[in-house]
């Protein structure tokens, strides 16, 4: 079936450093991949998503790109600030047949200042 | 508008109690979901409705009841909860959930409501 493999956290980053949140995936077929962040005692929030390989999702400073050959869609973002502290959830969506979202397991971000 | 609206906020109810969640979305979606999120755990999908009819069901206990009186409104009745139901649920919609069509799924969630069980 579907799965989504994101990196371990908590992931401790001083202000404007340089973010990189892991994210891989198993899928048949082409899905849709997203991100959605987690702010601490809120619901879940699209950052950014992409629905075709090469494809470069981006919002807010972050970016992902939808790379198909090493099946893998890593959050980024140059210069972190203490407001994204949050969870951060990798997720995929299949085109055909069980079109449910697929989560990883969330990367927690803290961002000291 | 592009919201999802959740009700009440937080809840808590013994477990004998009967008590409703409800969402609302007015984006015209005609997909709906319930999620379940316990912490620092992702959410897990507990019913999928697509056109106002129970779409999917994860096997989720009888205590559990989900309503969908029109496109716009979905509830979850609750009834003899156990403190292991304590948890975040949210209400999520998209576009729609229809396996043949080749829209990507992008889900809109609500706040949640936070639910304890005592």
């Amino acid at each position: 079936g579907d799965s989504v493999t994101q990196m371990e956290g908590p992931v401790t980053l001083s202000e404007e450093a340089f973010l990189t949140i892991n994210c891989t995936y198993t899928a048949t077929g082409y899905p849709s991949l997203f991100w959605y962040v987690q702010y601490p005692g809120e619901g879940l929030q699209l950052l950014l998503k992409a629905t075709k390989a090469d494809d470069k999702g981006s919002n807010k400073g972050f970016e992902a790109t939808y790379r198909k050959e090493t099946t893998s869609f890593h959050l980024e973002k140059g210069s972190v600030q203490v407001s994204d502290s949050a969870v951060y959830f990798c997720a995929l969506s299949a085109t055909m047949g069980r079109r449910a979202l697929t989560f990883g397991s969330g990367t927690r971000l803290q961002v000291q200042p | 508008d592009t919201e999802v609206t959740q009700t009440p906020k937080h809840l808590v109810m013994g477990m004998t109690n009967k008590k409703s969640l409800k969402c609302e979305q007015h984006m015209g979606h005609r997909a709906m979901y319930w999620y379940k999120q316990k912490a620092k755990k992702p959410p897990e999908l507990m019913f999928v409705y697509s056109y106002e009819k129970l779409s999917i069901n994860e096997s989720v206990p009888s205590r559990f009841s989900p309503e969908c009186p029109n496109s716009s409104l979905l509830n979850l009745h609750l009834h003899a909860l156990q403190p292991e139901d304590s948890a975040l649920y949210l209400c999520a919609s998209s576009q729609d959930f229809d396996p043949g069509r080749s829209s990507y799924n992008e889900q809109f969630f609500g706040p949640g409501t936070r639910l304890t069980v005592l």
